[in-house]
């Protein structure tokens, strides 16, 4: 298996410009889990689905942030619009619900918003 | 969630075993230890996890003690590729599928 694919690896930027990430859970899985990571606040975890729906977006920091997860193999992440401190690195996790919860992470997506 | 408790960061001699602890004394009776690592500039990789028992697999070893209130993840013939921050995570299994990775165990394995 390919794992979690995520695109793009590296985002650069303006302020005030939409930006979109992708992720491809690993196949069989059917949760999936949006992280954000920064060096002052850690791993932060800003959403997830189960079975495509959205079951706890708590973390997700403000209206200009919005997750989709329109299909099993397919979510994606928008900033709209995007601010400087919005830089940070997006990983994506998926999870197969017989599992005992053990998520498998993707190599993430580098954001600069300058 | 317990709370889970690290040190900050430990050394580790290339080929000893490397013994991370993590104290977890909040724990309640159906929540696991879950153990994560992530090596710099890569996604967090899961090692291991365990409820009660002491578990094995290719990657690691996790010692729980008896009343679970701590735990240990022995790596047991560390490599310059073990370098990482590990993470100790303990996680109820009706607490829906969020995991509260805290600041870890900055791990450097030493030639």
């Amino acid at each position: 298996d390919a794992g979690v694919i995520q695109s793009p690896r590296h985002e650069v930027t303006e302020m005030g410009q939409e930006v979109t990430l992708r992720c491809k859970p690993i196949s069989g899985h059917n949760s999936l889990f949006w992280y954000r990571q920064t060096m002052m606040r850690g791993l932060e975890l800003l959403i997830y689905f189960n079975n495509n729906v959205p079951i706890d977006d708590s973390g997700m920091p403000e209206d200009r942030f919005s997750a989709k997860m329109p299909n099993a193999s397919f979510s994606t992440l928008k900033i709209q619009p995007s601010e400087p401190r919005d830089s940070a690195v997006y990983f994506c996790a998926s999870r197969h619900s017989g599992s005992q919860g053990e998520q498998y992470f993707g190599p993430g997506t580098r954001l600069t918003v300058t | 969630d317990a709370k889970t408790t690290q040190p900050p960061s430990m050394d580790c001699a290339e080929g000893r075993a490397a013994n991370l602890p993590c104290n977890h004394s909040t724990i309640s009776g159906n929540e696991y230890v879950y153990w994560y690592r992530q090596i710099h500039s890569q996604g967090p990789q899961y090692i291991i996890h365990g409820l009660k028992n002491n578990e094995t697999n290719e990657m690691a070893s996790l010692i729980i003690t008896e009343d679970r209130k701590s735990s240990t993840l022995i790596l047991p013939h560390a490599t310059l590729r073990d370098t990482a921050v590990y993470y100790c995570i303990v996680r109820g299994s009706n607490t829906g599928n969020q995991f509260y990775f805290g600041t870890g165990t900055s791990l450097t394995v030493i030639p």
